[in-house]
């Protein structure tokens, strides 16, 4: 079965800064997807970015890049210039190519001071 | 956009009572899903469902059922409902785009508290 652990319960970042957000899983496929979404407090939770397995390039959106290390089986989110709205629960996800079913990590609180 | 909606935002039930939790997503999704999110242990999948009336079990179905009689439509049921069922659950609904990545989109969630 698949597994994904995020190590870092809280993070805290200063208003600018750059912030990076672990996650690890566990898988013998050799194609699928990591996805990091974010939840923000009592709001619905929102996907911030998504990769592909089978892509070697690191995928970006705007301040949110990914750093994928398919043989560590390492995907941590890198957030730059934080921002007070980027506060959240962030969620790494694994699924497999095959199918919808997703795996959660436990989640990281991040806290961005001003 | 599309949009997730969940019933009731907050909900307090008795020990034993039958709890009905709903779910409606207006982009004519074909799957959906019923997560629990519990502090230190992120997103459980209880059931999801992958047409009308189809429905699989996810990694901890037990104490819970599920109902999808129409496509737009997702009934998470506590049949007794017991204080570990006290939790966050949260509805997803997904359908493969171009790219076959099947993005997830969530509801609100649902905050239940068993007393």
């Amino acid at each position: 079965a698949q597994t994904v652990t995020q190590s870092q319960p809280e993070m805290s970042v200063q208003e600018a800064e750059t912030v990076t957000l672990s996650c690890t899983y566990d898988t013998s496929e050799s194609d699928y997807y990591l996805f990091w979404y974010k939840q923000p407090p009592s709001r619905q939770m929102i996907l911030v970015i998504r990769q592909e397995a089978y892509k070697q390039q690191n995928a970006t959106e705007n301040r949110f890049s990914v750093n994928f290390q398919k043989a560590a089986k390492s995907f941590s989110l890198k957030i730059s210039d934080s921002q007070l709205g980027d506060a959240a629960m962030y969620f790494c996800a694994y699924r497999k190519t095959s199918g919808s079913r997703l795996t959660f990590g436990e989640g990281t609180q991040l806290t961005v001071n001003p | 956009d599309v949009k997730v909606t969940q019933s009731s935002r907050y909900l307090v039930k008795r020990t034993g009572e039958k709890v009905f939790l709903e779910c409606v997503q207006d982009m004519d999704h074909e799957n959906m899903f019923w997560y629990r999110q519990d502090p230190g242990l992120g997103l459980r999948l209880i059931y999801f469902s992958y047409d009308v009336k189809m429905k699989e079990k996810g990694d901890i179905p037990e104490g819970y059922s599920v109902s999808r009689e129409k496509k737009e439509r997702f009934s998470l049921i506590l049949e007794s409902a017991s204080t570990n069922q006290t939790s966050m659950y949260l509805c997803a609904s997904s359908f493969p785009d171009l790219e076959g990545t099947d993005t997830q989109y969530f509801g609100p969630g649902t905050r239940l508290t068993v007393l």
